[in-house]
């Protein structure tokens, strides 16, 4: 059981470049969402989702893409990378429960610096 | 003023001390109310889960929560080395997957 796993674990952009970080959970989770991590700030969310076919907006999405056409699969796009978008993001599930959930499932992160 | 405070300060304590920790709120919707747990370079990790207001035990960990007050807590007896780490508080409303996180703890257990 895997659990929430993200790739890469690290990795170096050029300011303008695009990549995709990847996010794959295997445990069935309906809601899936993406933070990132910046010292003194916490976890500020980037996007989500609640279920295959349907995204919306976190807290900080301006710059980033994501979709979602399987349960299992949450890439999170970078469409002209900026320094601003160094970071260490997170990828996180978890299942709906009526009237809440109990938890998410972090995967390990992925460390991201734009030079 | 955001959703969640907490005090980020660094804390250090002699093994065996009581570390205690909290945030405050100010979203009055919130109902479900998580700690977590990030050692360095991890993700975080689910430590303790409450709903409403009430204590809850599990083992050496106990998080209380006062919704009159906005205020949740976590308390670690015993402390080890083992427990030095970054410690969030994260609340939800009721039938909301968002989750509102504080900016965490880093706690420095000294053997």
């Amino acid at each position: 059981n895997a659990g929430v796993t993200q790739t890469p674990k690290f990795q170096v952009l050029k300011t303008g470049q695009s990549m995709t970080l990847q996010c794959a959970q295997d445990m069935n989770h309906e809601y899936m969402s993406w933070y990132r991590q910046d010292p003194g700030m916490g976890l500020r969310l980037i996007h989500y989702s609640v279920g295959a076919g349907i995204t919306d907006q976190g807290e900080v999405p301006n710059g980033y893409n994501v979709s979602r056409s399987t349960t299992e699969d949450f890439p999170l796009r970078l469409l002209s990378a900026a320094p601003s978008q160094t970071s260490v993001y997170f990828c996180a599930s978890s299942y709906t429960k009526t009237g809440g959930q109990i938890g998410y499932t972090f995967g390990s992160g992925t460390r991201l610096t734009v030079v | 003023q955001k959703e969640v405070e907490q005090d980020p300060g660094p804390l250090s304590v002699p093994e065996g001390a009581i570390v205690s920790l909290n945030c405050t709120y100010s979203n009055s919707a919130f109902q479900y109310f998580m700690w977590y747990r990030q050692y360095s370079r991890k993700g975080p990790e689910l430590l303790m889960y409450t709903y409403s207001s009430g204590n809850k035990e599990d083992g050496r960990f106990t998080a209380q929560v006062d919704k009159s007050s906005k205020y949740i807590s976590l308390f670690i007896r015993d402390s080890q080395p083992s427990d030095s780490a970054t410690y969030l508080c994260a609340m939800s409303p009721y039938g909301n997957n968002r989750l509102a996180f504080g900016k965490g703890n880093q706690v420095v257990v000294i053997p």
